[in-house]
């Protein structure tokens, strides 16, 4: 059992260049998230998706978009990257959305923007 | 607007010894939960332990236990018998239980060494 899977694990991107991080899990949760860490701030979630199909905004979700075409992907999308958007990027799942479950996470995406 | 302060930057602890990490957190609602994650250097996150605000019977999950004292907003984790293995990052985390809302807040976190 893989859990949550991330991709890639770490990138050095171009400013202005569009990246996708990729996230699958094989638990058949209902609930994703995405967070970003940054030092000193903890985690900040930047959207979520409480069932396929549906996706909502988190605390930091400007320059990022998200989709939940299934149950099992939930990628996040950076339109054109910005050294700001510098971060370590987690996916996590939780059974149900919004409730005293257990969130479930990813290894995380390293990425830089230069 | 909830937060959640850990304003402990970096712990350490003598292996076997006890060590309480500290959480304060604000917020209007009386209902919610809160958790304890750990983040190893593998950097996975994984739950420690969790409690209902609802609940004033303190968690216990082994060698991990919480002080959760709703009055104060405070919510510490206690490890017992430190291990090697405890090493990490531990961060606290708010989870609100209105309806209509999602809000994960979580702390900046704590580092805790453990010396051999």
């Amino acid at each position: 059992i893989a859990g949550i899977t991330q991709a890639p694990t770490s990138q050095i991107l171009a400013a202005g260049r569009r990246m996708t991080l990729r996230c699958t899990q094989d638990m058949r949760h209902n609930a994703m998230y995405w967070y970003r860490q940054d030092l000193g701030l903890g985690l900040r979630l930047i959207h979520y998706s409480n069932t396929a199909g549906t996706t909502g905004k988190g605390e930091v979700p400007d320059g990022y978009s998200v989709s939940r075409a299934n149950t099992d992907d939930f990628p996040l999308t950076l339109a054109s990257a910005v050294p700001s958007q510098t971060s370590v990027y987690f996916c996590a799942s939780s059974e149900v959305f919004g409730s005293y479950n257990e969130q479930f996470f990813g290894p995380g995406t390293r990425l830089t923007v230069l | 607007a909830q937060t959640v302060t850990q304003s402990q930057p970096e712990m350490s602890v003598q292996e076997a010894e006890t060590v309480t990490l500290s959480c304060t957190y604000d917020t209007s609602e009386s209902d919610y939960y809160l958790f304890w994650y750990k983040q190893p250097p593998s950097r996975q996150m994984i739950l420690v332990i969790r409690q209902e605000a609802y609940k004033q019977q303190n968690a216990t999950e082994n060698r991990f236990s919480v002080n959760f004292q709703k009055a104060a907003k405070s919510f510490s984790l206690k490890i017992s018998d430190s291990q090697l293995g405890d090493a990490a990052m531990y961060f606290c985390a708010y989870r609100s239980r209105t309806s209509g809302t999602y809000k994960y807040i979580f702390g900046t976190g704590t580092r805790l060494k453990v010396l051999a």
